[in-house]
């Protein structure tokens, strides 16, 4: 168990609708990153908070958006959805700005599966 | 230039054998190299690291092997025994920043 814990692991909605997914980083860690699992796209960086403030955005659509709250949790908001946002979305914290210090790690929770029908 | 290419896309191995996977990178600026495993309803946790400043890293039965001149780097694992059967993800990135580049990522089966 990494410690990160991501809600709700399994999600079906459909075309058009909004949908929210909750993180909440290890006890402790600053950073939160999230990553989107596809069969096609594989592991892609979407984007990184680190104590409440954005540093970094990956392949993130502009429908996407995020924020990290002043409890440290985090919430990747996902709207006007499409068939194509299928996915395994992945949260993922660190201690730093950055991966952990010494291994680099960062610590993945188990993921929320995303079905658009 | 972003690119982390990763292979096989997947791997049979008996047990006791010996586990190749292969990543190659373009962007010269990478310098932490970080294998991932990721077992079935999982996220990916890692395996073992390296930064491009030494040739090989071996952590038990895994060791990572570096080439900065050709620009590729590969896992390998040892005695392979059927616990190991997960998806390895290479990845990359320039500086511990967390953003990583993510390969294609390699299913290992180690048959018993």
């Amino acid at each position: 168990d990494s410690g990160v814990t991501q809600t709700p692991k399994h999600l079906i909605t459909a075309t058009g609708q909004r949908v929210t997914l909750r993180c909440s980083p290890r006890s402790g860690d600053l950073s939160v990153y999230w990553y989107q699992q596809s069969l096609d796209q594989g592991l892609q960086f979407l984007i990184q908070y680190y104590n409440g403030e954005e540093r970094a955005k990956g392949n993130i659509l502009e429908r996407f958006s995020a924020q990290q709250f002043p409890d440290l949790h985090s919430e990747l908001n996902l709207s006007s959805l499409e068939l194509g946002d299928s996915a395994l979305y992945f949260c993922a914290s660190s201690p730093v700005l950055g991966g952990s210090p010494n291994t680099g790690e960062l610590f993945f929770g188990e993921g929320s599966r995303l079905t658009v029908l | 230039q972003q690119q982390v290419k990763q292979s096989p896309q997947s791997l049979i191995v008996q047990k006791g054998g010996i586990s190749i996977i292969n990543c190659a990178y373009e962007n010269t600026a990478f310098d932490y190299f970080p294998w991932y495993q990721q077992f079935p309803g999982k996220g990916p946790a890692l395996l073992i690291a390296i930064r491009p400043d030494v040739s090989e890293k071996k952590e038990g039965r895994f060791t990572i092997s570096f080439n900065k001149s050709a620009k590729q780097f590969s896992l390998h694992i040892m005695d392979s025994q059927p616990g190991d059967s997960a998806t390895y993800f290479c990845a990359a990135s320039k500086g511990n920043t967390g953003k990583l580049i993510f390969g294609q990522g390699t299913t290992l089966q180690v048959k018993p």
